[in-house]
């Protein structure tokens, strides 16, 4: 089955860096995605993973994999006020039937 | 290149009711998944169309149905509504129905909210 956790809350001060952590329970798990989802809107994808790749680094965002633990992470560097959102992590075996984890909600502090 | 679009943005129902929520795709994509998004809650997927069929489905009852038109667009149907089913409904679309390496990555549109009274 498939499971996905993460802790619910991060408050971080601005141009400080973000680590949001997520675990997953599913082995077979291929593609592993962040989405944000900001006040009433829908789910916009940062960026994602292929369970073969330990990180991947696309501008101000880091994801790191330990595919022995199930853990899966996204670093955002220089935290600005526009980063204020909900981040989700999910799984998936393919790119269809994706599980997500409850969302962690980031404030961002002047 | 138009995003993926729903409607209605909100809608109120009581229990017992019916009701139908309509996705249209991004340009390009053939391919509709939807999911439920109870408050504080990630996304729960119900099914998925590919070319007019259904090709997947959560645990979900079978009072949600769904349908995917020529043109790629797409119906939720829930009938007999109860209280849980109030939620947002997030439909996403992707140019396939998964397994390609990045290809198929779904892309969201903004939800319609459901209120069940």
């Amino acid at each position: 089955g498939e499971d996905v956790e993460q802790s619910l809350f991060l408050s971080v001060r601005e141009g400080d860096s973000s680590v949001i952590n997520c675990t997953y329970t599913d082995s077979s798990s291929t593609y592993l995605y962040w989405y944000k989802q900001e006040p009433g809107a829908g789910l916009q994808l940062l960026t994602y993973i292929f369970s073969n790749m330990d990180m991947k680094q696309d501008q101000r965002l880091t994801v790191l994999l330990n595919k022995k633990d199930k853990h899966l992470s996204l670093r955002i560097a220089d935290t600005q006020t526009g980063d204020s959102a909900i981040y989700f992590c999910a799984e998936g075996p393919y790119d269809y039937k994706l599980s997500f984890g409850a969302g962690t909600t980031v404030t961002v502090r002047a | 290149e138009t995003g993926v679009t729903q409607s209605p943005t909100h809608l109120i129902k009581t229990r017992g009711q019916q009701v139908t929520l309509r996705c249209s795709s991004q340009s390009g994509h053939n391919t509709v998944s939807w999911y439920q998004q109870a408050l504080g809650q990630g996304p729960q997927f119900i099914f998925q169309y590919y070319r007019e069929e259904e090709n997947g489905r959560g645990n979900f009852p079978p009072r949600f149905s769904g349908l995917q038109f020529p043109n790629y667009s797409s119906e939720l149907n829930v009938n007999a509504l109860e209280l849980d089913d109030s939620a947002l409904y997030l439909c996403a679309s992707s140019v396939g129905r998964g397994g390609a390496l990045g290809k198929d990555t779904q892309y969201f549109g903004p939800g319609t909210r459901l209120t069940v009274l």
